[in-house]
């Protein structure tokens, strides 16, 4: 079953405006992490921020924030003020405490209008 | 220079030969892991293991084995190479369940 699920294979935003990518999953169990990676072109997967199934207020690293609604099972990246250098494509991913692994979504690509 | 170093990056082989592909760490984290990317499919899970008498097996891991010589080094190998193998290969590493995976800047390995 699909633990993951972005549903927006593309995405185009303007330059200096916000955007946001989608991600749901699909957990029974309490614990778990969530986690959004950028993919550019040349290849490399770069961490950009985490959010815990506990933690009580959403996470933010600089431009990025994480819109977790926990009761509807969604962790949408927030993009504040774009970029060209952001597009690329982007990962959302979980990892639930009773699994070793980390589910990876398909993927949305984003790509930065000037 | 790079935490998680894969080798080689690029490489073109023929149906049916073995290949390695090679990973070492400067992190000093016990978990790593080896994943593959096809297009539209994200990133699945081949083998990982949490420290050097530990292997286990992902979700795709027919027609893969791994190696885990050290701490540092975790290698990935085709036995007998196919076609539907080629993709691009990604190595990762982690401290713990609520950290994130640092990953290698990838293999691209194409059979032909």
């Amino acid at each position: 079953a699909q633990k993951i699920t972005q549903t927006q294979p593309g995405m185009f935003v303007q330059e200096k405006e916000a955007v946001t990518l989608d991600c749901t999953y699909d957990t029974s169990d309490p614990s778990y992490g969530l986690f959004w990676y950028k993919q550019p072109s040349s290849g490399e997967m770069i961490f950009l921020i985490y959010q815990g199934s506990y933690d009580q207020q959403n996470a933010t690293e600089g431009r990025y924030s994480l819109n977790f609604q926990k009761a509807r099972k969604s962790a949408n990246l927030v993009i504040s003020a774009s970029q060209l250098g952001d597009s690329a494509m982007y990962f959302c991913a979980m990892r639930e405490v009773m699994r070793t692994d980390m589910r990876f979504g398909a993927g949305t690509r984003l790509t930065v209008k000037p | 220079d790079a935490d998680v170093t894969q080798t080689p990056r690029n490489r073109i082989t023929k149906t049916g030969k073995r290949i390695m592909l090679e990973c070492s760490q400067t992190k000093g984290h016990d978990r790593m892991y080896w994943y593959r990317q096809d297009p539209g499919l994200g990133l699945q899970l081949i083998y990982y293991s949490f420290d050097v008498k530990d292997i286990n097996k992902g979700e795709i891991s027919d027609g893969y084995s791994v190696s885990r010589q050290a701490q540092a080094k975790f290698s990935l190998s085709l036995e007998s190479a196919i076609p539907n193998q080629t993709a691009l290969y990604f190595c990762a590493t982690s401290e713990g369940f609520n950290q994130p995976q640092h990953f290698g800047d990838g293999t691209r390995l194409s059979i032909l």
